[in-house]
């Protein structure tokens, strides 16, 4: 299968600070990358979808101003949480599906953030 | 509000049962994916199944999707340490644009 990489592992933060969060697919283009949070022992919450040089596309509830997504190349993606507060803490996850491989998703391997 | 509601929630079973995980929604996917995922990674893909009533097996793990294409099951037998992993179900839209996972299943298998 394909790889995303996802950087970093983890991060921690000082409140008020904001953090980019990194998604790469290596071997694909992907046309498409979505970024998912995560809260302990709970399933992933579908942050943003983002589409290669289009805007992202928030589900509701996410606010855009906050957790900021970039996706300006069909290889790169990034979250950038921003003015982070203790309550942001919790396991980023992206994932990226193109390049022939139809409608797999392939996934990082996640960014645990805390927050002080 | 989860899309795909997974049952049991927390399953702790003995090596060498059966079990049964299942997927629901009131929504029709195109297609529905079953992932496992270990704890600090991302989720892991073990299949994707496409057509109403399909059948897949891999191993010792079949999965199935509704006619209907609104539910799945995911039933493994003689369950080994091994599959111990949190097993998510995921949706995914017409297009392709969207995918929803479900609200997850914790499995612990003891030795």
């Amino acid at each position: 299968g394909a790889v995303v990489s996802q950087h970093p592992s983890w991060v921690i933060c000082k409140s008020g600070t904001s953090v980019k969060i990194e998604c790469r697919s290596l071997d694909f283009q992907a046309t498409t990358m979505f970024w998912y949070r995560q809260f302990p022992k709970q399933s992933l919450m579908l942050m943003a979808t983002s589409n290669e040089g289009s805007k992202a596309t928030y589900e509701q509830g996410v606010e855009k101003d906050k957790f900021l997504i970039n996706h300006a190349s069909l290889t790169l993606s990034t979250l950038t949480v921003t003015s982070a507060h203790p309550e942001d803490s919790s396991f980023y996850i992206c994932s990226a599906r193109g390049g022939g491989w139809g409608e797999k998703l392939f996934f990082g391997s996640g960014t645990q953030l805390s927050v002080l | 509000t989860q899309l795909l509601e997974q049952s049991p929630q927390f399953l702790s079973i003995q090596e060498g049962e059966n079990l049964t995980v299942y997927c629901n929604s009131s929504s029709v996917f195109s297609s529905l994916q079953w992932y496992r995922q270990e704890p600090g990674e991302g989720p892991v893909l073990l299949v994707t199944v496409v057509t109403g009533g399909e059948v897949k097996k891999l191993k010792r793990l079949t999965f199935q999707f509704g006619d209907a294409r609104k539910d799945s099951s995911l039933h493994i037998t003689a369950a080994q340490p091994g599959d111990t992993g949190l097993y998510l179900c995921a949706g995914a839209s017409y297009n392709f644009n969207k995918f929803y996972f479900g609200s997850g299943t914790k499995l612990n298998v003891k030795p």
